[in-house]
């Protein structure tokens, strides 16, 4: 079974701090996601990545970034957070089949 | 641009009833569909999907859906629910010209009564 893994379930955070989610996959995906997940607005694409050091920008990539050195390791990076990225945070890997597959979440708070 | 309509955001029914979910979607040519359920506190799971062929797709967890070209549509339906399916349960859509980038929809919240 294709595993997603994050680094962490629940995180708090103040606002201006630098925060790091990683995400691992063990099936050798070439492409993986970051969504956020907030009430009534479904999913939204923060960033993806078709392939090592390779990044495109979703649907709401304002405020992130992202960084990808290996294959199976895809972390995304709040420079500076702020309170309205509040929220949880989805990573996903995609094989060939083009489903996706989700890592447990983690739910980050800025305060 | 492609989009994915879930018009309940809330679905109220009782343990042994049947099941549908609406999803309606936006695209011209055909899509690839998809279903995730996200139980509590978890990732999204995958149900089934649709890509071509046969338009009636069996999936896990006694699910099934079906794809209507004619009406954008891609409901899911399950025969009879049971407690252990309370959950949200999402719809997506991806496409050639998109990069198979699925663009998901809000999400349909299902509430089962004992």
């Amino acid at each position: 079974d294709v595993k997603v893994t994050q680094s962490s379930r629940y995180l708090v955070k103040r606002t201006g701090e630098k925060v790091f989610l990683e995400c691992v996959q063990d099936m050798d995906h070439e492409n993986m996601f970051w969504y956020r997940q907030d009430p009534g607005l479904g999913l939204r694409l923060i960033y993806f990545s078709y392939d090592v050091k390779m990044k495109e920008k979703g649907d709401i990539p304002e405020g992130y970034s992202v960084s990808r050195e290996k294959k199976e390791r895809f972390s995304l990076i709040l420079e500076s957070a702020s309170t309205n990225q509040t929220s949880m945070y989805l990573c996903a890997s995609r094989g060939t089949s083009y489903e996706q597959y989700f890592g447990p979440g983690t739910r980050l708070t800025v305060t | 641009a492609q989009s994915v309509t879930q018009p309940d955001i809330h679905i109220t029914v009782s343990e042994g009833a049947s099941l549908e979910l609406r999803c309606n979607y936006s695209y011209g040519a055909t899509p690839y569909l998809f279903w995730y359920v996200q139980s509590p506190g978890q990732g999204l799971q995958l149900l089934l999907k649709y890509f071509s062929g046969d338009t009636l797709v069996q999936g896990i967890k006694g699910f099934e859906a079906e794809f209507k070209r004619s009406q954008s549509s891609f409901n899911l339906r399950k025969p009879s629910v049971h407690w252990s399916d309370a959950a949200e349960y999402f719809c997506a859509v991806g496409s050639s010209g998109g990069s198979y980038i699925p663009t998901f929809g809000r999400g349909t919240s299902l509430i089962v009564h004992p």
